[in-house]
């Protein structure tokens, strides 16, 4: 049982460039979320979807876009990385929306360094 | 601002010694959840408090929700090594799901 999915686990880059966080789910959930964890910050929501077609902005979204390919999978682009983006990013989902009680399944986390 | 405040933000004990990490808020939640996260691994719920006043036990952890559903806290019992890790309370104010910066907790052998 896979769970939730995160391509790549690591990741270098050079300000300026960009690249596609992948993310997928066999669940069946509804909803999927990006977060990033900074070093005493927490989690912070960057974008969110509830469901298959709709995306929303979170706490962070400047520097990222996201797209809700099908029902199982949510990507996280940054088009033009900046430092300030070096982060732990992790990709969750749940059965429901923000809103409901359901309980969040996390990937492993994709570690990105920006230079 | 920090919606959910975390305390302690580190917390270093020897087996078998209990501790209490607290998260408070002045907002009014409608849940609240607890995750833990082992290094390199993402948070994984430990429980979830609906009710205010609401105590839940997971073997040697108490979870308690304030009776005016603004505050929680997670007490450990007796710790133990595999308790290591990263405690983070995540509250729904306003329906969407808010994260605590996290107590980090060491237990050492």
């Amino acid at each position: 049982n896979a769970g939730v999915t995160q391509t790549p686990k690591f990741q270098v880059l050079k300000t300026g460039q960009s690249m596609t966080l992948q993310c997928a789910q066999d669940m069946n959930h509804n909803s999927m979320y990006w977060y990033r964890q900074d070093p005493g910050m927490g989690l912070r929501l960057i974008y969110y979807s509830a469901s298959e077609g709709t995306t929303d902005k979170g706490e962070v979204p400047n520097g990222y876009n996201v797209s809700r390919l099908n029902k199982r999978e949510f990507s996280l682009r940054l088009e033009s990385a900046a430092p300030s983006q070096t982060s732990v990013y992790f990709c969750a989902s749940s059965e429901w929306g923000q809103g409901a009680t359901g309980e969040l399944f996390f990937g492993e986390g994709s570690r990105l360094t920006v230079l | 601002t920090q919606l959910l405040e975390q305390s302690p933000q580190f917390l270093s004990i020897q087996e078998g010694e209990n501790l209490t990490v607290y998260c408070n808020s002045s907002s009014v939640f409608s849940s609240l959840q607890w995750y833990r996260q082992e290094p390199g691994e993402g948070p994984v719920l430990l429980v979830t408090v609906v009710t205010g006043g609401e105590v839940k036990k997971l073997k040697r952890l108490t979870f308690q929700f304030g009776d005016a559903r603004k505050d929680s806290s997670l007490h450990i019992t007796a710790a133990q090594p595999g308790d290591t890790g990263l405690y983070l309370c995540a509250g729904r104010p306003l329906g969407r799901l808010y994260f605590g910066r996290g107590t980090q907790l060491t237990v050492w052998p």
